[in-house]
């Protein structure tokens, strides 16, 4: 059981924006400016797409974009693209006792 | 740029040992702090097991802390895991990765290790 909460599912046309929630507590998301999400195409390893809640790495496009509120962060993707069809897992500093935690992943599916 | 590979045995016994050794290459071990294992079971999602700190220091997982050892080798320039009394649930794509402000940001390609006779 994963520590974090996310819609195991998401869609949306190409061109459209969609939107994945991750739900924790004062814990992690909520106590801490460390969320992280990452991308993950079949058989590959994850791929780094937002630090610390809105930060983009070098060679992200900016249709990715992040934010939190309280205990809950998103990920966004604007302008859907073929290649933005994966899944995507949140993951949160924790604190020290057990620092990185995952949430159990959303499939965006590109119509 | 950092680039990590993951080595070892992909099928190991119940009851057995777990050893994966990861390589690194584009740069010193030393020149990060933080280095990681995530295992994810096929189908499944990521859990993070525990990191080594450049000169040593560990932190795990709490719910594998008392079968897991991560070791570091600096003169190879790579850092290993060892996970203990395995069963079939410890069955996973295992990786390993490095992090920087508390963001696990890069990591290797993965390796399959099943827990099977």
């Amino acid at each position: 059981q994963s520590a974090l909460t996310q819609p195991p599912s998401a869609s949306g046309s190409p061109g459209q924006s969609v939107t994945i929630s991750c739900t924790g507590t004062s814990s992690d998301v909520g106590g801490y400016n460390y969320v992280s999400w990452y991308q993950q195409h079949p058989g590959k390893a994850p791929k780094l797409m937002i630090s610390e809640v809105s930060k983009r790495p070098s060679g992200v496009p900016d249709r990715f974009s992040g934010s939190k509120s309280g205990n809950t962060a998103s990920l966004t993707v604007s302008g859907l693209q073929a290649e933005d069809e994966a899944d995507y897992y949140c993951s949160s500093y924790a604190g020290s006792n057990n620092p990185y935690v995952f949430g159990p992943g959303t499939k965006v599916t590109v119509l | 740029q950092v680039q990590l590979q993951e080595s070892g045995p992909g099928l190991v016994k119940p009851s057995g040992t777990l050893s994966l050794i990861c390589g690194v290459s584009g740069g010193s071990i030393s020149s990060r702090d933080w280095w990681s294992w995530v295992r994810q079971p096929p189908g499944e999602g990521l859990e993070w097991i525990g990191e080594i700190y450049r000169d040593g220091g560990t932190n795990y997982n709490p719910s594998l802390k008392s079968r897991v050892t991560i070791s570091i080798d600096k003169s190879k320039n790579q850092f290993s895991l060892n996970l203990s009394s395995v069963t079939a649930a410890d069955t996973a794509i295992y990786y390993c990765a490095s992090n920087d402000y508390y963001t696990i940001d890069y990591w290797g390609q993965g390796t399959l290790v099943t827990v099977s006779s």
